[in-house]
């Protein structure tokens, strides 16, 4: 059975950092591509950003430069460091596997991120 | 950045009728269009991709059409589990999402 499951969310002060996990079972993450997609309080979803199952990566406008996406192969794990965050970086943040042409098929239930002071 | 437009932005639909659901996208997709379901507290979930083809185990009630800058998703009669956010998505340019149309009960 495929599975996503997102861990690492809590509350943080602006200008602080925070890394959220993804664990998948059911499937490789280094096989696929897999996505981080993005949920503010009452809003709509918001690409994140994406690891190509072949080591590229990019993040959208919005959070170039402040977030890093990166994978551990051995533990079938993909991940989100988040630094700089502000106040509108506050969100529940998806893990999906996707990308490059396809749609977002499995998701995770997601984790909150609350940047606050 | 291509900008995905739903409409309207909440329907107001009785329990086994039809419910039809638009998306416009700025400029062409082709058919790289998905359709996601979201109810409240939980993740999205796919139902349309490429436009037309239904993702494993959504049930046939549910049908997506259109290509270029004009999609629809359409909900054939509609059952009380259907109520819900729905999300339309291109994946032809990054991706983008609309910004979703409640079904609600009438």
């Amino acid at each position: 059975e495929v599975q996503v499951v997102e861990t690492g969310g809590g509350l943080i002060q602006p200008g602080g950092s925070l890394r959220v996990s993804c664990v998948a079972s059911g499937f490789t993450v280094s096989s696929n591509h897999m996505s981080w997609v993005r949920q503010a309080p009452g809003k709509g979803l918001e690409w994140v950003s994406v690891f190509y199952f072949g080591g590229s990566t990019y993040y959208a406008d919005s959070v170039k430069g402040r977030f890093t996406i990166s994978r551990d192969n051995s533990k079938n794990t993909l991940y989100l460091q988040m630094d700089s965050l502000r106040a509108e970086d506050t969100a529940v943040y998806y893990c999906a596997r996707g990308g490059a042409g396809k749609p977002f098929d499995y998701w995770g239930q997601g984790t909150l991120v609350t940047v606050s002071s | 950045e291509i900008v995905m437009t739903q409409s309207p932005a909440t329907l107001s639909v009785s329990p086994g009728e039809r419910a039809t659901l638009s998306c416009r996208a700025s400029q062409s997709v082709t058919s790289n269009v998905a359709w996601y379901q979201q109810k409240p507290g939980q993740a999205p979930r796919l139902l349309i991709y490429d436009a037309s083809t239904r993702a494993t185990g959504i049930p046939a009630r549910f049908s997506g059409s259109g290509s270029a800058t004009e999609f629809t998703l359409t909900i054939s009669s509609l059952q009380s589990e259907d109520f819900a956010v729905y999300y339309c998505q291109q994946y032809n340019n990054w991706w983008t999402f609309g910004q979703g149309t409640k079904v609600e009960i009438k």
